[in-house]
């Protein structure tokens, strides 16, 4: 069965800071990578999506993520954070037929 | 466009008590899915409707779960009896189809409270 794996419960950056999540999965073939965001009181907004092609993938908000194939891992980056960006981030990955499968989540919070 | 509507946003029971949540898809939209978020952790498919079929329900709990989207629009996810461990946040989303690309728009989702 597929596994996602965020590393990382909490983590706390400065405003204007560079910042990386962590994400490794566990998957067969090729999958498909999804990296999602929830504020407080909200449904998920999805940031960004991987399905095959240019590794490097360019999201909203000034998001942008990595494939490795070689790492199991789809980390996201975002090279200066903004307090908005203050939420929980879930990595996930598509199963067959659209299911996903999600990650615990890391919690961003961002310090003036 | 509207986005995916649930209601209530909140709801407070006792355990062994019955509560209903409702759900709106996205005009269009085929495929209907509920998620189970417990604090701490990832949303968790419990159900997951093609037009008014159901493709998966692996993981629903169907002793006391139950799930329908009549006329493949509108779905209610129902819990009876509730335990304490059904505290959660319950979300819904749709997608256009089934094919593993597609995105998922997710409604605000609802917070039970299981007392």
């Amino acid at each position: 069965a597929q596994s996602v794996t965020q590393p990382d419960i909490h983590i706390t950056v400065s405003e204007g800071a560079s910042l990386e999540l962590r994400c490794n999965y566990s998957y067969g073939a090729t999958p498909y990578l999804f990296w999602y965001v929830q504020s407080p009181g909200q449904g998920l907004q999805l940031l960004l999506k991987y399905f095959s092609g240019d590794t490097l993938v360019q999201g909203i908000k000034g998001f942008e993520a990595e494939f490795k194939r070689s790492q199991s891992s789809f980390n996201l980056r975002k090279p200066s954070v903004h307090w908005s960006d203050a939420a929980e981030y879930f990595c996930a990955v598509s199963e067959y037929g659209n299911k996903l499968v999600f990650g615990a989540g890391t919690i961003l919070r961002v310090k003036s | 466009e509207a986005g995916v509507a649930q209601s209530p946003r909140y709801k407070i029971i006792e355990k062994r008590q019955s509560v209903a949540f409702w759900c709106n898809p996205i005009s269009g939209h085929a495929t209907l899915y509920w998620y189970q978020q417990i604090l701490g952790q990832g949303p968790k498919l419990l159900i997951q409707f093609q037009n008014n079929g159901v493709v998966d329900d692996s993981q629903l709990p169907k002793d006391r779960f139950s799930a329908e989207r009549l006329k493949g629009v509108d779905s209610t996810l129902k819990i009876q009896p509730a335990k304490l461990e059904d505290s959660a946040v319950y979300l819904c989303a749709s997608s256009l189809v089934t094919s593993g690309r597609d995105e998922q728009f997710f409604g605000p989702g609802t917070r039970l409270t299981v007392l």
